[in-house]
């Protein structure tokens, strides 16, 4: 059985702090890495795809993977209100064909 | 232009009944899938496609039957709803298998 872990949350933070959601999977042999968000009431949105060890940035938004230690983070610098959502990690596990989704982290950004 | 679509929205029926949810795609991908958001929001594969072929077949029950009538579109057949079956179930596509999935907007089911 292929897990994700996700802290459910409430992550609260406030604006202008950085975020850090953190999510950990099972399969070692996994490959590919993805962070979706998705606000109440719509469908989730890609924001971020990561395959090798290190750090890979889009504008806020950074994400790390350190498969010795199977764990992959988001940060989100200078946090929004309208980061306010939750964040879905998906994992590609090896002979696997599709994604695997832990249960997300809500993050709460307060004014 | 909507890359992936779903009809209905929203389908409100009673235990028993049978239903169908329909999904399409316009971005010329392959592989295209379902998905099942429960209350929890825990998002589960249930199938996926890959050029019409079924590849991806969960441990979930025979009631629910996916059809692929070709690459763009992915229906759901559900026969007789049980309270269980109420959930968020997304479509979504990739342009390979593995590759990033794009999702639709999610058909809300309730089953009463």
């Amino acid at each position: 059985q292929k897990e994700v872990e996700q802290n459910s949350g409430p992550l609260s933070v406030p604006e202008g702090a950085i975020a850090s959601l953190n999510c950990t999977y099972s399969d070692r042999g996994s490959q590919s890495f993805f962070w979706y968000r998705q606000y109440s009431g719509k469908s989730p949105e890609l924001i971020m795809s990561i395959y090798s060890n290190g750090d890979k940035e889009d504008g806020r938004f950074t994400a790390q993977l350190n498969k010795a230690s199977q764990y992959v983070s988001l940060l989100i610098r200078d946090s929004q209100p309208s980061d306010s959502a939750t964040y879905l990690c998906a994992v590609k596990s090896s002979g696997y064909s599709t994604l695997t989704f832990g249960k997300g982290t809500m993050l709460l950004v307060s004014p | 232009d909507t890359a992936v679509s779903q009809t209905p929205k929203y389908l409100v029926t009673q235990m028993g009944n049978d239903k169908s949810i329909k999904c399409e795609q316009n971005l010329g991908h392959d592989t295209m899938y379902w998905y099942k958001q429960d209350s929890k929001k825990f998002l589960k594969i249930m199938f996926s496609y890959n050029n019409k072929e079924l590849i991806i077949n969960e441990t979930v029950p025979n009631r629910f039957s996916p059809k692929s009538p070709d690459k763009a579109h992915l229906n759901l057949h559900i026969n007789s709803l049980e309270l269980g079956d109420s959930a968020v179930y997304f479509c979504a596509s990739s342009p390979m298998i593995l590759e990033t999935q794009y999702f639709g907007p999610g058909t809300r089911l309730l089953v009463l």
